[in-house]
């Protein structure tokens, strides 16, 4: 069956360090990624997709993922976190027309 | 830019009382969805619509659920007796095609069931 796994519940980083958030996937073939933000009371917002090409994709605010067939992973990176950024992320896929979202990583912004 | 707009925000209710969840999509999307996150959980998908009818129901979305599209810009999730375990955060979204596409989501409803 599909699923989603992010190993790490909570993170904390210092303000201005680099952040990397891990995902990993269980999919047969290559399917949709997707990672996903969702700050404080409010909805899920869209960070990046990856539907095929370029491994590497840039989103919004800075963030980057990049796709490892080999690793079945698509990491979540930005090189220099902002306080603003702490919320919790979801990293997700697509196997067919809905989506399948991971547990969800916390982060924690220390100033 | 375009946005899903949902409503309430926040609903408490009592067990056993029935609820409605209120979504608009984006006016020129035509696939809509529910999905529900448990406090602390995962975001899980509930129900999935198309052409007036459900194309695909998780596994969670039993006979006390039920969607409609009742007037062409509303997108409602009901409740028939709600149960305690139905406290969650009820993201409504949609999008404009099917298969890989790119899910615009909603603010979410909370609902507490006391």
């Amino acid at each position: 069956a599909q699923s989603v796994t992010q190993p790490d519940i909570h993170i904390t980083v210092s303000e201005g360090a680099s952040l990397e958030l891990r995902c990993n996937y269980s999919y047969g073939a290559t399917p949709y990624l997707f990672w996903y933000v969702q700050s404080p009371g409010q909805g899920l917002q869209l960070l990046l997709k990856y539907f095929s090409g370029d491994t590497l994709v840039q989103g919004i605010k800075g963030f980057e993922a990049e796709f490892k067939r080999s690793q079945s992973s698509f990491n979540l990176r930005k090189p220099s976190v902002h306080w603003s950024d702490a919320a919790e992320y979801f990293c997700a896929v697509a196997p067919d027309d809905k989506i399948i979202f991971g547990k969800g990583t916390r982060l924690h912004i220390l100033p | 830019e375009p946005e899903v707009t949902q409503t309430p925000s926040h609903q408490v209710t009592q067990m056993g009382q029935e609820v409605i969840l209120r979504c608009v999509p984006i006016s020129n999307h035509l696939y809509f969805y529910w999905y529900r996150q448990i406090l602390g959980q995962k975001v899980e998908f509930l129900v999935s619509f198309y052409n007036n009818e459900i194309s695909e129901k998780s596994e969670i979305f039993d006979d006390q659920f039920s969607v409609e599209r009742p007037d062409g810009s509303n997108f409602t999730l009901k409740i028939r007796s709600t149960k305690l375990e139905d406290s969650a955060m009820y993201f409504c979204a949609s999008s404009d095609s099917s298969g890989a596409n790119v899910l615009t989501f909603g603010a979410g409803s909370r609902l507490t069931v006391l």
